[in-house]
């Protein structure tokens, strides 16, 4: 089984600055991906960042980028250059044998202008 | 292309009653996947199916609860003798079974049982 660990429940930051989420955690498997959603209010979950275990170049999508550290089992999220419409509840999940995610509790970031 | 499908996106309905969900996967994705997610938590797994074949059931996937896929294409989630406890929003997703660790989701059905 696994589990995923988000401390932080709420954060905030404001625009245009950067901001980081953490994320651990357990796993008795090898091979397995590390995925953070984005969940807007009253929309639906849109994947933000894969990172692949078996990497160890941690992944960048434009403003967005994770710390992959695999032997401390952590997985943290960097919005740089946060904008209003980050605004929104992030999960953390990882999926290791291709069937279920297991999802962090999530944190709810809030971007002031 | 249109993404992952759910309807209806809402339902209320009282104590007792039985309620019908439906997901429509992506087109060429062969995996469907149900979550539900509970007031301020993360999603957590119900079941899945490859094409019409279930694979995999939760132990959150009471007697009550049912999923179909019977073709491979759509699913169908019931819940009998509803509880409140069920309020919840259902999420489906859906994947390729060559790349099953990349689920799209749905924007799911919020069920409120009063």
């Amino acid at each position: 089984a696994q589990t995923v660990t988000q401390s932080q429940p709420e954060m905030s930051v404001q625009e245009a600055e950067t901001v980081t989420l953490s994320c651990t955690y357990d796993t008795s498997e090898n091979n397995y991906y590390l995925f953070w959603y984005k969940q807007p209010p009253s929309r639906q979950m849109i994947l933000v960042i894969r990172q692949e275990a078996y990497k160890q170049q941690n992944a960048t999508e434009n403003r967005f980028s994770v710390n992959f550290q695999k032997a401390a089992k952590s997985f943290s999220l960097k919005i740089s250059d946060s904008q209003l419409g980050d605004t929104a509840m992030y999960f953390c999940a990882i999926n290791n044998a291709g069937n279920m995610l297991t999802f962090g509790g999530g944190t709810r970031l809030m971007v002031k202008p | 292309d249109t993404g992952v499908s759910q309807d209806p996106r809402h339902k209320i309905t009282k104590r007792g009653q039985n309620v019908t969900f439906r997901c429509d996967p992506i087109s060429e994705h062969n995996r469907l996947y149900w979550y539900r997610q509970t007031l301020g938590q993360g999603p957590e797994f119900l079941t899945y199916f490859q094409n019409e074949a279930q694979l995999e059931k939760s132990r959150l996937l009471s007697d009550r609860f049912s999923a179909e896929r019977p073709k491979g294409s759509f699913s169908t989630l019931e819940i009998q003798r509803t509880e409140q406890g069920d309020s919840a929003m259902y999420l489906c997703a859906s994947s390729l079974a060559s790349s099953s660790y990349e689920q799209y989701f749905g924007p799911g059905t919020r069920l409120t049982v009063t």
